[in-house]
């Protein structure tokens, strides 16, 4: 199966400092990424989805210039939290869709971002 | 506002019972239906996915989709203390593919 690599895995760091999270597709190219963010006990939201080449789209209530989206090649896709505050405290989850699936989405393992 | 909605539990079942997981969704456009497990701290792992009105077994799992009444479930048999987690229902964003909305989850305990 379709295999996406996410890291790191978990990151503490001080409020206003940037942080940046990779997301690859081992195994196949992905023209289309997508960022998800997991409160506690909440469910996942979508924040972004991401297109190889041309500019995120972002979902309502998220600020572009906070968390930017580059995905430069096929394979990778970067979200950058800017200038992080302890409520960006969050899971963060990448995605993206095998082409050879139907809509089947793999998840990355996830960003445990905790901001002090 | 689109949403899917599920009951957050915790549902608890015995070792070798019948668990079963439901969920409504708003949007009447929706095509694509999935059911997602997560454990804590973990990203979600594709359970079951579902696509026309029925059932669709695979293994311990059936899932069930009803369109005229936007209702999804997914039964788990002969459920087993690993099935707990919390599973997540997903509907497609009206044809948007990999685009989807998630309910907020329902935590599954199976007592051994």
């Amino acid at each position: 199966g379709a295999v996406v690599s996410q890291h790191p895995s978990w990151v503490i760091c001080k409020s206003g400092t940037s942080v940046k999270i990779e997301c690859r597709s081992l195994d196949f190219q992905a023209t289309t990424m997508f960022w998800y963010r997991q409160f506690p006990k909440q469910s996942l939201m979508l924040m972004a989805t991401s297109n190889e080449g041309s500019k995120a789209t972002y979902e309502q209530g998220v600020e572009k210039d906070k968390f930017l989206i580059n995905h430069a090649s096929l394979t990778l896709s970067t979200l950058t939290v800017t200038s992080a505050h302890p409520e960006d405290s969050s899971f963060y989850i990448c995605s993206a869709t095998n082409p050879r699936g139907r809509e089947k989405l793999f998840f990355g393992s996830g960003t445990q971002l905790s901001v002090l | 506002q689109k949403e899917v909605e599920q009951n957050s539990g915790p549902l608890s079942v015995p070792e070798g019972a019948i668990a079963s997981l439901n969920c409504t969704y708003s949007d009447r456009g929706s095509q694509s239906f999935f059911w997602y497990r997560q454990y804590s701290g973990k990203s979600p792992e594709l359970i079951m996915s579902i696509y026309s009105n029925g059932d669709k077994e695979d293994g311990r799992f059936t899932a069930q989709l009803n369109k005229a009444s936007q209702y999804v479930s997914l039964l788990i048999r002969d459920s087993q203390p690993s099935d707990s987690a919390t599973y997540l229902c997903a509907v497609n964003r009206g044809g948007s593919q990999g685009n989807l909305i998630f309910g907020k989850g329902t935590k599954l305990s199976v007592k051994p």
